[in-house]
């Protein structure tokens, strides 16, 4: 079956530690898509790619970082520079070129302890 | 800056009955919009995509755009319980991979 994989499921980071998330797709999609949810926030845009070794800044982009080495994986490193980790983060993903929407793993819940 | 809006709810709603949930977008250059449905804890599912002026149905669910008002709502016929959720609508500019803009949701419940 096709689809996006995310984990861990839930995750717990120490003050001043970084982490990463992992997002893994086998729909050979050539965008891939970090947001990060918080109550009442909506989603917002941490980073994103649309093709290997190359990626560009959203609109909340300080505190994380990515990388894109192959096609299929986009892994999500929440740096300690991020002083509100604490959010539910959902990676996506979606052909480019025409206007399609996002398919979402199911997303990995970071708190802070 | 481009800006999603959606009254945050909650929308209650009758079993059966039809739900309407709007959505304005800043944007004149918005191409592609869709409305995705999210459970509590779980992630966004697409249910409805529409790139035209005019009425879009599949099944229950209808998609509504109007590109001169800067509005597409999402109209629920026959609202079951199952319903019950919080829906997003996401707006896209041309067919580029730089993202969807999301609004922050409608929270809508299904009253038995």
């Amino acid at each position: 079956d096709g689809g996006i994989t995310q984990s861990p499921k839930y995750l717990f980071r120490k003050e001043g530690q970084n982490v990463t998330l992992s997002c893994e797709q086998n729909l050979n999609h050539d965008a891939m898509y970090w947001y990060r949810q918080d109550p009442g926030q909506g989603l917002r845009l941490i980073y994103y790619s649309q093709i290997v070794n190359d990626f560009q800044k959203g609109d909340i982009a300080e505190g994380y970082s990515v990388s894109r080495e192959k096609k299929e994986s986009f892994p999500l490193t929440v740096t300690s520079a991020q002083k509100n980790p604490t959010a539910f983060y959902l990676c996506a993903s979606s052909p480019t070129g025409t206007a399609f929407g996002y398919t979402f793993g199911s997303g990995t819940r970071l708190t802070v302890v | 800056q481009k800006e999603v809006e959606q009254n945050s709810g909650p929308l209650s709603v009758p079993e059966g009955a039809i739900a309407s949930l709007n959505c304005t977008y800043s944007d004149r250059g918005s191409q592609s919009f869709f409305w995705y449905r999210q459970y509590s804890g779980k992630s966004p599912e697409l249910i409805m995509f529409i790139y035209s002026n005019g009425d879009k149905e599949d099944g229950r669910f209808t998609a509504q755009l109007n590109k001169a008002s800067q509005y597409v709502s999402l109209l629920i016929r026959d609202s079951q319980p199952s319903d019950s959720a919080t829906y997003l609508c996401a707006v896209k500019i041309g067919g580029g991979a730089d993202g969807l803009t999301f609004g922050k949701g409608t929270h809508l419940i299904i009253q038995p």
